[in-house]
């Protein structure tokens, strides 16, 4: 099983809304990350979790919050969000943190801020 | 930090032909890895190859292999035996200890 899982798939929120991102593996990986692509730009890398802690964080603003509860589930909790924030949001793992392991990516949550 | 570019925003070749992806990159470190993710339309992203960088040989997965030049900085990807399933869009990456970051893409066309 080399799936990665996102939930759900489409969301439309407004500014004042708070909701969440859900991504799931089941593969036993100790790295999971979360990008934004907006349409036709490559992903950004924003949160890296490491064995379950917060490694990286690519200067990302505190509306959006990620969360490790556990090694195979990734939250993305959003909140007052802006129109500029629509894009796609695409998890993925790896087996280890390190540079040299492959990513395995989930099929995305395309998001719309109104 | 590092920089990532793929000079050709679309290419387009003929089913069972070859085309070539080109990507260029900047890097002061030393030890770092290359992939190619191809990310087909409304499909999630999957790894077509990878390269170590201490590796002097290229890598070669099937159809797909890449030109890896160190030296020049230069990392392109060879597809031979286009087929159909081949149509997305090509992102080379860099990855290093602390930096992760992909090219603006190549979008590329298989015409039957």
């Amino acid at each position: 099983d080399t799936e990665v899982t996102q939930t759900p798939k489409h969301l439309v929120m407004g500014m004042t809304n708070k909701k969440s991102l859900k991504c799931e593996q089941h593969m036993g990986h100790r790295a999971m990350y979360w990008y934004k692509q907006k349409a036709k730009k490559p992903p950004e890398l924003m949160f890296v979790y490491s064995y379950e802690k917060l490694s990286i964080n690519e200067s990302v603003p505190s509306r959006f919050s990620p969360e490790c509860p556990n090694s195979s589930l990734l939250n993305l909790h959003l909140h007052a969000l802006q129109p500029e924030d629509s894009a796609l949001y695409l998890c993925a793992s790896s087996q280890r943190p390190h540079e040299r392991d492959i990513q395995y990516f989930g099929a995305g949550t395309r998001l719309s801020v109104l | 930090a590092q920089t990532v570019t793929q000079s050709q925003p679309e290419m387009s070749v003929q089913e069972a032909e070859t085309v070539t992806l080109s990507c260029t990159y900047d890097t002061s470190e030393s030890d770092y890895y290359l992939f190619w993710y191809k990310q087909p339309p409304s499909r999630q992203m999957i790894l077509v190859i990878r390269q170590e960088a201490y590796k002097q040989q290229n890598a070669t997965e099937n159809r797909f292999s890449v030109n890896f030049q160190k030296a020049a900085k230069s990392f392109s990807l060879k597809i031979s035996d286009s087929q159909l399933g081949d149509a997305a869009m090509y992102f080379c990456a860099y990855r290093d200890n602390n930096d992760m970051r992909f090219g603006a893409g190549t979008r590329l066309t298989v015409k039957p």
